[in-house]
């Protein structure tokens, strides 16, 4: 079965610093990954997407970049944090069939 | 653009009151239809989907939802909620060759004991 790992839970970071946050997945081939941000009252914003390695779509303008290196491996990054960067991320997965996403347990990253 | 809305942002019920959650989408092509729910401190699971066939599905813990394609709509039910369904409850659409699915704002759900 497809399983999500993806770490650490919780992170504070202090502003300038960087950041990087790891997903990986396993059960699974060639799957969609993607980046969202989980705020209370605006639902899941899309962040990025990657339908393989080295392919990433960005959706939206940010301080945030996304690289997968290998094909279960999703990384989400910022050179210099900012305090807006401040939230609940998860990466999931889907197949590319576009079905439905699986989810991580999140990481909660508060930027002081 | 596509766009899916959920009616309510917050709901309060007792114990055994009926729910009905509303979902509307933009889109006048072939979607699929997903209902995701996350309980307090846990992650986000898949509660039920609608691809084809029988518009009416049935997900776990007693959840329906009907898709309405004339209504762009796609509601969650439950007869007789009960306190373990506290959550928040997120509606979502795939739409055509879209590999990315379009989230609702949520709806948070508190019922009371």
């Amino acid at each position: 079965s497809q399983t999500i790992h993806q770490w650490p839970a919780t992170l504070v970071q202090p502003v300038g610093s960087p950041l990087s946050l790891e997903c990986t997945v396993e059960g699974t081939s060639n799957p969609n990954l993607y980046w969202y941000r989980q705020a209370a009252g605006r639902g899941l914003q899309l962040l990025f997407y990657s339908v393989g390695i080295g392919q990433i779509s960005s959706e939206v303008p940010q301080n945030l970049s996304a690289s997968r290196p290998q094909d279960r491996q999703f990384i989400l990054s910022s050179k210099k944090l900012l305090l807006s960067d401040s939230g609940f991320y998860l990466c999931a997965l889907g197949q590319p069939q576009g079905t439905e996403a699986f989810f991580g347990q999140g990481t909660r990253l508060t930027v002081v | 653009a596509q766009s899916v809305s959920q009616h309510n942002h917050h709901v309060i019920l007792s114990e055994a009151a009926s729910l009905e959650l509303g979902c509307n989408y933009s889109y006048g092509g072939t979607v699929n239809l997903f209902w995701y729910v996350q309980y307090p401190g846990q992650h986000l699971q898949l509660l039920l989907k609608y691809f084809s066939g029988d518009p009416l599905v049935k997900g776990i813990k007693g959840f329906e939802a009907e898709f309405i394609k004339s209504k762009f709509s796609f509601n969650l039910r439950k007869p007789s909620v009960q306190w373990s369904d506290t959550a928040e409850y997120f509606c979502a659409v795939n739409a055509g060759n879209n590999r990315k699915l379009i989230w609702g704002l949520g709806t948070s759900l508190a019922v009371n004991p």
